[in-house]
């Protein structure tokens, strides 16, 4: 168990609708990270969070969107869903945003997104 | 810009037989590198990692040196087991921030 919990595990809804992923990170963890996971994309890291801000940017759609909460929980909006946004989203956090070269990255078992 | 680069899978071998996986990196600056590991149905585990040049990262029984002259980073185990059986990613980190870039994966199928 790293840790790190990612809500609902299986999601499967309609084309056009919106969902929201959620991601607890681990005790005292104050970066989040979000990756989606595609077979024809792979990993594709989305967006980071730290402390309540946003601190890098990835290959995030317009349509997509997400935050992070005062105790540093994390969700991630996806709107309008196209059929191609089905992958597995992972969420990641790490303890420390200024020692990058050594900080580890744990990841939650991911939510499984599929859109019929 | 920055990217990783693995071989491709799947991988096929039989239990006790010799790994490597390849990995080769393009990176500004002097990345840290990492082999994560996906057992079926799980998020990415954490296998090893090293942070400079010459260093070896090493855990059960996997091994990884960071190559700065050849920008590999090659994965490699004396005995595999059916337990070793996972997609192997490896990824690296440069810059200021901590995302992870990863490699496509590679997936290892080890049979008794």
């Amino acid at each position: 168990d790293s840790g790190v919990t990612q809500t609902p595990k299986h999601l499967i809804t309609a084309t056009g609708q919106r969902v929201t992923l959620r991601c607890s990170p681990r005790s005292g963890d104050l970066s989040v990270y979000w990756y989606q996971q595609s077979l024809d994309q792979g990993l594709q890291f989305l967006i980071q969070y730290y402390n309540g801000e946003e601190r890098a940017k990835g290959n995030i759609l317009e349509r997509f969107s997400a935050q992070q909460f005062p105790d540093l929980h994390s969700e991630l909006n996806l709107s309008s869903l196209e059929l191609g946004d089905s992958a597995l989203y992972f969420c990641a956090s790490s303890v420390d945003f200024g020692r990058p070269m050594n900080t580890e990255a744990f990841f939650g078992q991911g939510t499984r997104l599929t859109v019929v | 810009g920055n990217s990783v680069t693995q071989m491709e899978g799947p991988v096929t071998l039989s239990e006790e037989a010799f790994l490597t996986i390849n990995c080769t990196y393009t990176a500004t600056g002097y990345p840290s590198l990492f082999w994560y590991v996906q057992y079926p149905g799980e998020g990415l585990q954490l296998l090893l990692k090293a942070t400079k040049a010459d260093d070896k990262g090493s855990n059960k029984g996997f091994e990884a040196t960071y190559r700065k002259e050849t920008t590999s980073f090659h994965l490699e185990k004396g005995s595999v087991q059916v337990s070793d059986s996972a997609v192997y990613f490896c990824a690296l980190i440069t810059g200021g921030y901590n995302k992870l870039i990863f490699g496509a994966g590679t997936r290892l199928a080890v049979h008794p």
